[in-house]
């Protein structure tokens, strides 16, 4: 199974920030990556696919960039509703497998 | 509009079976893959497994820990996902999630995901 290595674990950061979450997979899987927003208790939320596509309705704060090994999603302008913890997910090989997560906190 | 509910979550003995189902509604379920995805307690997402569109023959997938045990299918008379679970072990306890799969440009997604059922492994 493809292993993706997410980082860091855990950040704090203040309103206004710019925040910068990677996730390295074991094997290139071109683009096919997505990005997920968890806040607690709370079913994921879909943000970014194919690396660098925005999900309908999601705020054009956030993006996607990377492909094959190495990808990055950036936050530009932290919000207080973006805390939560936020997990990549490769799609590109069964099984599909998850970031371990890194969890967002708003000083 | 899109929803997922699922149903069935409770508690089990180890060695025990439940299943869960997912009622979908609000677009073409046959034209979607469906997958399962958890989470244990305090821990991150796992994906669990998939049932491809009705274009694959509702073909299905599974991480290795569950291949065997878990079984997923689907009834398209009434558009529900279900999620078989044999043999269950304590380590199985975690909510279980549904999510609708969209594709395009190559690209999959879980677009759409169920509020959870709860499944506890426990004697």
């Amino acid at each position: 199974a493809i292993q993706m290595t997410q980082s860091p674990s855990s950040l704090s950061a203040s309103v206004g920030d710019r925040v910068i979450i990677t996730c390295r997979a074991s094997q290139g899987i071109r683009n096919d990556l997505g990005w997920y927003q968890q806040k607690p208790g709370k079913a994921p939320k879909l943000l970014i696919y194919g690396a660098s596509s925005l999900q309908s309705g999601v705020p054009s704060r956030f993006g996607g960039s990377g492909s094959g090994t190495d990808f990055t999603l950036t936050i530009s302008g932290l919000q207080p509703e973006d805390f939560g913890t936020y997990y990549c997910l490769q799609d590109g090989a069964y099984p599909l497998t998850f970031g371990g997560g890194t969890k967002v906190e708003i000083k | 509009e899109v929803q997922l509910v699922e149903s069935g979550g409770g508690l089990v003995q180890p060695g025990g079976s439940l299943r869960l189902s997912c009622a979908a509604s609000g677009f073409t379920f046959s034209d979607h893959h469906m997958d399962w995805v958890r989470q244990a307690p305090g821990k991150g997402l796992e994906w669990v497994g998939r049932s491809k569109d009705k274009s694959r023959r509702y073909s299905t997938e599974y991480v290795a820990s569950v291949k065997d045990r878990f079984f997923i299918s689907r009834g398209d008379s009434d558009n529900s996902l279900y999620l078989q679970m044999n043999s269950l072990k304590t380590e199985d306890t975690a909510v279980y999630y549904c999510a609708r799969v969209s594709s395009s440009s190559g690209s999959d997604r879980l677009d759409y995901w169920g509020q959870g059922a709860l499944v506890t492994v426990s004697s």
